[in-house]
């Protein structure tokens, strides 16, 4: 089963308006990614927020982080129709580089 | 630096034939890690190899296997062709070292099995 579910699974939006993107996972993990995936191609790393840290910030992306709830949240702040991607969650749980992904989030950004 | 490149980027087989997939790391790295994709079971870890060898697997048959040579250049193969193993198959470097590491996608192989 996933590790991480990410919520809502379809997101549609106006250009200029905020997105933002949840993430919930199940066991105690060592830190949580976010990657961007266009139409089928290879992923992009967005962000990497670390086990003991609450919010991070990236340009127009915000990360925050509840490990008591097991949850994270993603926010694309003035979205562009350019930002239109699957978004994924991302957890390393072990001592090794293995992630565990979610099922991803479909951005739809409406110029 | 030249980004994690992934060879052939599509590929048409019958079942039962087999495939050899082809990654090559971003300079410096150590770490490849290698993950299907597909639309109903979504992004699954196959196995990672650091320094030529198998650090971590996945749950997949073992009619998946790959190998990873001292350039750190790896390759996946996949014997017995099935229909369900149309995917996009990923690979992604990193250089292994650290528990909070970013890792890096090439664009991927896509392979169709009829």
């Amino acid at each position: 089963s996933q590790q991480g579910e990410e919520d809502p699974q379809a997101l549609s939006i106006q250009e200029g308006e905020n997105a933002t993107m949840n993430c919930s996972y199940k066991t105690s993990i060592n830190n949580l990614q976010w990657y961007r995936q266009n139409s089928g191609r290879g992923l992009v790393h967005l962000i990497l927020i670390r086990s003991n840290e609450r919010e991070k910030h990236s340009g127009r992306l915000r990360v925050t982080l509840d490990t008591s709830k097991k949850s994270s949240s993603l926010l694309i702040t003035a979205s562009r129709a350019a930002d239109t991607a699957s978004y994924f969650c991302a957890t390393d749980i072990g001592a090794n580089s293995k992630l565990t992904f979610g099922k991803g989030i479909t951005l739809s950004v409406r110029p | 630096k030249a980004g994690v490149t992934q060879t052939p980027r599509y590929l048409i087989k019958t079942r039962g034939q087999q495939v050899t997939l082809s990654c090559s790391p971003i300079s410096g790295h150590r770490s490849v890690s290698w993950y299907q994709q597909t639309p109903g079971q979504g992004l699954q870890f196959l196995f990672e190899y650091f320094s030529e060898t198998q650090r971590n697997k996945g749950n997949f048959p073992g009619r998946f296997s790959g190998r990873q040579f001292s350039n750190s250049r790896s390759e996946m193969n996949v014997s017995t062709l099935e229909l369900g193993d149309s995917a996009l198959y990923l690979c992604a470097s990193s250089t292994g070292q650290g528990l909070w590491e970013t890792q890096y996608f090439g664009p991927g192989t896509r392979l169709l099995v009829l």
